[in-house]
C-alpha cells in the first residue's frame, strides 16, 4: 500500500508555455500533500504542502502565482508551473500524507522531469 | 546551518563491502527520524523510521540506529550490491513553537557501489 504516482514522468515545454503535474495517491486517501523541486546533486527543497479543500501553504520564496496547487480531492493534486522559463527547469516530486496520522510519514511520488527550453 | 547534517558527503565502497552513513540533527523537540534511498531520477523510498524511544531499525541489509541523547544517527549497510547506489536521504521531524510539525531534509549522502 502506499503508492503515490506522478504524470507526466517528464515532460519538454517551450519557454512561456504552462505545465500542469499531477499527484496521485493511488490506494490512500491523503489530506496533505506536498511538492518538492530538486536540482542536480542537491537534495529536496520543499515548495509547498497542499491541504484537501484549502489553499496551499507556500514556502519562503516560492512564488504562489508562479507554482499554482490546486488539491480539491483527497487523491489527486496538482502542480502547475505557469510561464515557465529555462530556470524552471527541474526534478519535481510529490509527496502524500495518510489521513489521521499522528507523525507525517510521507509517501513520495516518482518526480516529474521538467525541461524548459 | 542546516539542523540535519549528512556525513560523507559521497561515498564509493566496493561490492559486497559494509558501510555506515551518519546524520546528526539539532531538531528539537524530536518526533522521528526517517531514512530514504532515492536512485537518480526517482523519488525517495523510505528504508526505516524511526521514533524517539526506538533504538535501531533493520530492514533487510539496511541498519538504522538512533542516538536520541547525542542526536545521531546511522545507516548500516551490510553486504552491498550495485543497486545499492543511490543518494541516501536523512529526514528528521520534530514539532515546532506553533504545536505543528516541521520536516528538515539532510543533503543525502552519495554512495556509489563499484563491482
Amino acid at each position: 500500500g502506499a503508492v503515490v504516482s506522478q504524470h507526466p514522468s517528464w515532460v519538454i515545454c517551450k519557454s512561456g508555455t504552462s505545465v500542469k503535474i499531477e499527484c496521485r495517491s493511488l490506494d490512500f486517501q491523503a489530506t496533505t500533500m506536498f511538492w518538492y523541486r530538486q536540482f542536480p546533486k542537491q537534495s529536496l527543497m520543499l515548495m509547498a504542502t497542499s491541504n484537501e479543500g484549502s489553499k496551499a501553504t507556500y514556502e519562503q520564496g516560492v512564488e504562489k502565482d508562479k507554482f499554482l496547487i490546486n488539491h480539491a480531492s483527497l487523491t489527486l493534486s496538482t502542480l502547475t508551473v505557469t510561464s515557465a522559463h529555462p530556470e524552471d527547469s527541474s526534478f519535481y516530486i510529490c509527496s502524500a500524507s495518510r489521513s489521521g496520522r499522528t507523525y507525517n510519514e510521507q509517501f513520495f511520488g516518482p518526480g516529474t522531469r521538467l525541461t524548459v527550453l | 546551518k542546516n539542523q540535519v547534517e549528512q556525513s560523507p558527503q559521497s561515498l564509493i565502497i566496493l561490492e559486497g563491502k559494509n558501510c555506515t552513513l551518519q546524520c546528526n540533527y539539532t531538531v528539537s523537540p524530536f518526533s522521528n527520524l526517517r531514512w530514504y534511498k532515492q536512485d537518480t531520477g526517482r523519488g525517495p523510498v523510505s528504508l526505516t523510521i524511526m521514533t524517539f524511544s526506538e533504538n535501531t531499525k533493520s530492514n533487510g541489509r539496511y541498519t538504522a540506529t538512533l542516538d536520541a541523547d547525542t542526536k545521531q544517527s546511522s545507516l548500516h549497510i551490510t553486504a552491498s550490491q550495485l543497486s545499492d547506489s543511490a543518494s541516501y536521504i536523512c529526514v528528521v521531524s520534530g514539532r515546532d513553537n506553533t504545536g505543528g510539525f516541521k520536516t528538515i531534509f539532510g543533503a543525502g549522502t552519495r554512495l556509489f557501489v563499484k563491482a
